[in-house]
């Protein structure tokens, strides 16, 4: 078990850039979470994926935003035209899980973006 | 729309003080309440998972209870340390079918040694 891993750790970008993050889950987790999180703020729900498929999407996550989990195994998010508001942590968590209520999540340390 | 609110927003305390972190909750519509731990510029831990069935869970210094009724949350250390020194977040989860969790904004512990 290596843990959750992201990359990269930080990105720095020009605003209208389009920029690319992965995550890789524990291995056999079968849902995989993308989160956000500003400075002094708690984290916010973007996206999940239960295996392959991608099952929620936040109000945050515009059409600018899109996820991908192909084969269910790694994830990456991509931001098209980033703006300055993208910049922020992107946090990546995985589960295993067979019930919602007691499902705890892993968390990988994250992808700082800035952008400029 | 489901809201959390942790006080204090910081605290700082001598080591070996026990101290009680609170979190609110505006719908009590909750699947499950998680307590977590962030350190600077690091991803999350998970301390202690409530099921919203249940009234509190407990982990070596940590004891965490939920009143779903009164929407209120505390996580309770024990004899702290300066390890303790970290970010604590509380989220609840309010999807049937997926860990879609709301968080507070966190209160930073600091203990001094």
């Amino acid at each position: 078990d290596t843990g959750v891993s992201q990359d990269p750790r930080h990105k720095i970008t020009k605003r209208g850039q389009n920029v690319t993050f992965r995550c890789d889950p524990i291995s056999e987790h079968n849902r995989l979470y993308w989160y956000r999180q500003t400075l002094g703020q708690g984290p916010e729900f973007l996206t999940y994926f239960q295996n392959e498929a991608q099952l929620e999407k936040s109000r945050l996550l515009s059409d600018r935003f899109s996820a991908e989990r192909p084969k269910g195994s790694f994830s990456t998010l991509e931001i098209q035209r980033t703006e300055q508001g993208d910049s922020a942590m992107y946090l990546c968590a995985s589960s295993f899980v067979v019930w919602t209520a007691n499902e705890k999540l892993f968390f990988g340390s994250g992808t700082q973006l800035s952008v400029l | 729309k489901q809201e959390v609110t942790q006080i204090p927003a910081a605290l700082s305390v001598p080591e070996g003080e026990n101290l009680v972190l609170n979190c609110s909750f505006t719908d009590s519509a909750i699947y499950n309440l998680q307590w977590f731990r962030q350190d600077p510029g690091k991803g999350l831990t998970s301390l202690l998972l409530i099921q919203s069935s249940q009234r509190e869970q407990t982990s070596g210094r940590l004891n965490a209870s939920l009143d779903k009724s009164s929407g209120r949350s505390t996580l309770y250390i024990a004899a702290s340390q300066p390890g303790d020194s970290a970010t604590y977040l509380c989220a609840v989860s309010i999807l049937e079918y997926g860990n879609k969790l709301v968080f507070g904004a966190g209160t930073i512990l600091r203990v001094k040694s």
